[in-house]
């Protein structure tokens, strides 16, 4: 089974505060993806990356950032912590360009900031 | 561009009773289909999927067609259980994007 695994369940900042989430998969997936779910809003992509060292914006980047420097880790960095971005942060992989192949995701990180 | 519309939740149903879930979508390209289950505390994980027209995703019980016509994936159960309780997202992935368009999710809680 594909494991995707998020550092942190649970995490409390402060405004200002230059966050860091990390997610790792097992399955040598080349695609990595980054949400945020919010109530009634559904799940909204921050970004993805599609290799090492690439990745492009999705739905809503402002105020965040990604690093993939190896093919396993994919990280998102809220550069200074707002309080509008207290959600619950998913990750996710995949296998690439079909679109038969479905997301694997890990367990969230629920963010508030303070 | 792509979207998913849900019905709204929540949805509350007694033990053993019937379930539909509507879900509606627009794509430019031909989609593949898929339905994710969200437990308590948990990420979401894939129920089932469709990949072209008329094909019908299983899975634990639940069933849905993808219906070209009507641009639909309803997602429908016979007998659902306390242990359903969970929130279902319908989503899509359209030719030419690498994401997932999700829609907003709806709460379903099974009484006993």
């Amino acid at each position: 089974d594909v494991k995707v695994t998020q550092s942190s369940r649970y995490l409390v900042k402060r405004t200002g505060e230059k966050v860091f989430l990390e997610c790792v998969q097992d399955m040598d997936h080349e695609n990595m993806f980054w949400y945020r779910q919010d109530p009634g809003l559904g799940l909204r992509l921050i970004y993805f990356s599609y290799d090492v060292k690439m990745k492009e914006k999705g739905d809503i980047p402002e105020g965040y950032s990604v690093s993939r420097e190896k093919k396993e880790r994919f990280s998102l960095i809220l550069e200074s912590a707002s309080t509008n971005q207290t959600s619950m942060y998913l990750c996710a992989s995949s296998r690439p360009r079909t679109t038969s192949q479905p997301q694997h995701f890990g367990d969230g990180t629920r963010l508030s900031i303070l | 561009g792509d979207s998913v519309t849900q019905m709204e939740g929540p949805v509350t149903l007694s033990e053993e009773a019937f379930l539909t879930i509507n879900c509606t979508y627009t794509a430019t390209g031909y989609p593949s289909l898929f339905w994710y289950v969200q437990y308590p505390g948990e990420g979401l994980q894939l129920l089932l999927k469709a990949t072209k027209a008329d094909d019908k995703g299983s899975n634990k019980g639940f069933e849905a067609t993808y219906r070209k016509e009507t641009t639909s994936f309803h997602l429908e159960k016979g007998s659902v259980q306390v242990s359903d309780s969970a929130v279902y997202f319908c989503a899509l992935h359209d030719t030419g994007r690498r994401a997932l368009t999700f829609g907003s999710g709806t709460r379903l809680q099974v009484q006993p």
